[in-house]
């Protein structure tokens, strides 16, 4: 199985910062990599798909980068409604693995 | 517009078993495959695996083959898990994600809590 590792676990930030939130495989994922935002009580929410794809309505301060181990989820400026938990999902092969999430917090 | 509905909570005792359903609309349900995603509280995100909703045919990871079987309802455009012999290790929050023309989880249901305790 293909191990997903985020980092940070935690980050806390202010608002109007800019946050980068790392994620890396164990093997070469060909960035077929998914970045998803939960917050408390919600099921997860698709933000970037295939790196670097921003899904429809996720607003343009969120973008994604990265290719064969290392990707990166990029919060331009952090606004308060982004406190979540963010997790990345590798879909190169079965089975589909998640990394451990970054729970993002406002200073 | 496209919805995931799940069923709701459930409290089981171990050894039992229990059906969850996941109901889609606003799309064609057998256009796009259905996932599964264990969460166990405060955890993070397991995938257990997915159904092809225009053959039927389930698909398992190794931690989810035996106990757990992916079903549907084609015609009620919805997706069933039903897990038999529960382990307390079952408790978790479920979730049914549909995979979009992506290849990614572009919509969730909202999430059942099955709850294993004698």
């Amino acid at each position: 199985d293909i191990q997903m590792t985020q980092s940070p676990s935690f980050l806390s930030a202010s608002v109007g910062e800019r946050v980068t939130l790392s994620c890396k495989a164990s093997q070469n994922i060909n960035k077929y990599l998914d970045w998803y935002q939960q917050k408390l009580g919600e099921a997860p929410k698709l933000l970037i798909y295939n790196t670097n794809n921003l899904h429809t309505g996720i607003p343009s301060r969120f973008s994604g980068s990265g290719s064969g181990t290392d990707y990166t989820l990029t919060i331009s400026s952090l606004q308060p409604e982004d406190v979540a938990t963010y997790f990345c999902l590798q879909r190169n092969s079965w089975p589909y693995t998640f990394g451990a999430g970054t729970k993002l917090e406002l200073k | 517009q496209i919805q995931l509905v799940q069923s709701g909570p459930e409290l089981k005792k171990p050894g039992e078993s229990v059906k969850i359903s996941c109901k889609a609309s606003g799309y064609t349900f057998t256009d796009y495959a259905m996932h599964w995603v264990k969460q166990v509280p405060g955890k993070g995100l397991k995938w257990m695996g997915w159904i092809n909703t225009y053959t039927g045919k389930p698909t398992y990871a190794d931690d989810f083959k035996g106990r757990f079987v992916f079903s549907l309802e084609a015609s009620a455009s919805t997706a069933n898990l039903q897990i038999s012999n529960l382990k307390n290790e079952d408790t978790a929050n479920v979730f049914c994600a549909r995979k979009g023309v992506s290849g990614s989880f572009d919509y969730w249901g909202q999430g059942v809590m099955v709850t294993v305790s004698s």
